[in-house]
């Protein structure tokens, strides 16, 4: 298995504009996870779903960050409008169920100017 | 709250053996894991223990746990210069898979 996709690597763009993060987790699993890392804040859970269907949100910062999972293959993360203090790097994680452990993507590198 | 702490640095010479400790609050915690990150790279899962062992090991990893003290340790025989990475350790405190994160340990090895 090619492991968790995330796209694009790198993301500069400037503030107000609209930014999306895409992630394919690994098939076959059911749960899947946004993470944002910075120095600061260390790792921070942003949201999960289960099934396709989200389960815990309140880690969103704001109601500028949407994220969505159409089908077990495939979710996005958007950012919009954009901000300075969102630049972070942004991990896709997916695991097999539940409580299994988490199989990180390599992230996204966001910098909004 | 929940919260778990580790050093944020540690040198070691290559050879010897790296010791990464972590202390965290939730005594409900029902795994408690070990991930490295490599620069540019997501985190790799190394290694987990439940709660209910003392120890694991697993070829050059030893991972201990004190549930009474709350203490949970990470040791890597033998270190290399390609164990050089940051070291994270994690609670998983119930069923809501909101797991805890420490800020991670940046290991350091010199050859």
């Amino acid at each position: 298995d090619a492991g968790v996709i995330q796209s694009p690597r790198h993301e500069v763009t400037e503030m107000g504009q609209e930014v999306t993060l895409r992630c394919k987790p690994i098939s076959g699993h059911n749960s899947l996870f946004w993470y944002r890392q910075t120095m600061m804040r260390g790792l921070e859970l942003l949201i999960y779903f289960n099934n396709n269907v989200p389960i815990d949100d309140s880690g969103m910062p704001e109601d500028r960050f949407s994220a969505k999972m159409p089908n077990a293959s495939f979710s996005t993360l958007k950012i919009q409008p954009s901000e300075p203090r969102d630049s972070a790097v942004y991990f896709c994680a997916s695991a097999l169920e539940a409580n299994s452990p988490l199989h990180f993507g390599n992230g996204t590198r966001l910098t909004v100017t | 709250g929940e919260d778990v702490e580790q050093s944020l640095f540690l040198s070691v010479r290559e050879g010897d053996s790296s010791v990464i400790n972590c202390t965290y609050t939730d005594s409900s915690s029902t795994y408690l894991y070990w991930y490295k990150q490599e620069p540019g790279a997501g985190l790799q899962l190394l290694t987990y223990i439940f709660s209910n062992m003392d120890m694991k090991q697993d070829q050059r990893l030893t991972v201990l746990l004190n549930k009474k003290d709350k203490h949970l340790s990470l040791r890597i025989a033998d270190t290399q210069t390609g164990d050089s990475a940051i070291y994270f350790c994690a609670e998983d405190a119930g069923n809501n898979r909101k797991l805890i994160w420490g800020l991670g340990t940046s290991l350091g090895v010199n050859p």
